[in-house]
């Protein structure tokens, strides 16, 4: 099967920088999305790693390492709209649909 | 501008009633997919549709039915056999499958009582 382990919680200063970690296990592995959701809002799409290395999208980034099942993602001058929850997430076996994980809660405090 | 939109926002029924939740997007997309979130909860896949006429089980599917007659429209109906429909409805499309960015809409709450 497929599982998706990411941290429940994390906490964080304003303008701090914060890592949020995603190992899986997959067969038939694609590539590693994430996305944000607010509370009670849709998800958003913010990045798609498909192959090893770092990709930057002005604040946040993604890293992906193939070979230890395991990506993060990054979040740079963190601010107060930054508080949300992440969810990393690999395509399913059906090869159409995603697998998300149960997401990761992120606080950014004053 | 293009989108989807689900409807309602918040929606309440009484326990054995089946009730239709809709979603519509005009992205042109071919896939579309229904998932359901409970509290602190990730999203689970309940089904999804390639193209028209054409879908397929999620990993929660028991207890829901989809029809894609068209390809802008993708309603799932929450029948009386789920056994704890309360939850957060997410309606999302794509362009192709699972490599593709995911556009999800406003998602509909569903109290069962």
């Amino acid at each position: 099967g497929q599982s998706l382990e990411q941290p429940s919680e994390v906490t964080a200063v304003e303008g701090a920088i914060v890592q949020i970690n995603c190992t899986y296990q997959t067969s038939g592995f694609y590539g590693l999305s994430w996305y944000q959701q607010h509370d009670g809002g849709a998800p958003t799409f913010l990045s798609y790693n498909a192959l090893d290395g770092l990709e930057e999208t002005g604040r946040f980034s993604s890293f992906l390492s193939r070979s230890d099942s395991y990506g993060y993602l990054l979040l740079q001058e963190l601010q107060m709209k930054d508080s949300a929850s992440y969810f990393c997430a690999v395509m399913a076996n059906s090869g159409y649909a995603l697998n998300f994980g149960k997401g990761t809660s992120l606080l950014v405090t004053p | 501008d293009g989108g989807i939109t689900q409807s309602p926002k918040y929606l309440f029924r009484k326990e054995g009633q089946n009730v239709t939740l809709s979603c519509e997007q005009n992205l042109n997309h071919d896939a579309m997919y229904w998932y359901r979130q409970d509290p602190g909860q990730g999203l689970r896949l309940i089904y999804y549709s390639q193209i028209v006429n054409d879908f397929q089980k999620g990993d929660i599917a028991e207890g829901y039915s989809v029809s894609r007659e068209k390809k802008e429209s993708f309603p799932l109906t929450v029948t009386s056999a789920q056994k704890n429909p309360t939850a957060f409805y997410l309606c999302a499309s794509s362009t192709r499958g699972g490599r593709d960015e995911q556009y999800f809409g406003p998602g509909t709450r569903l109290t069962v009582t």
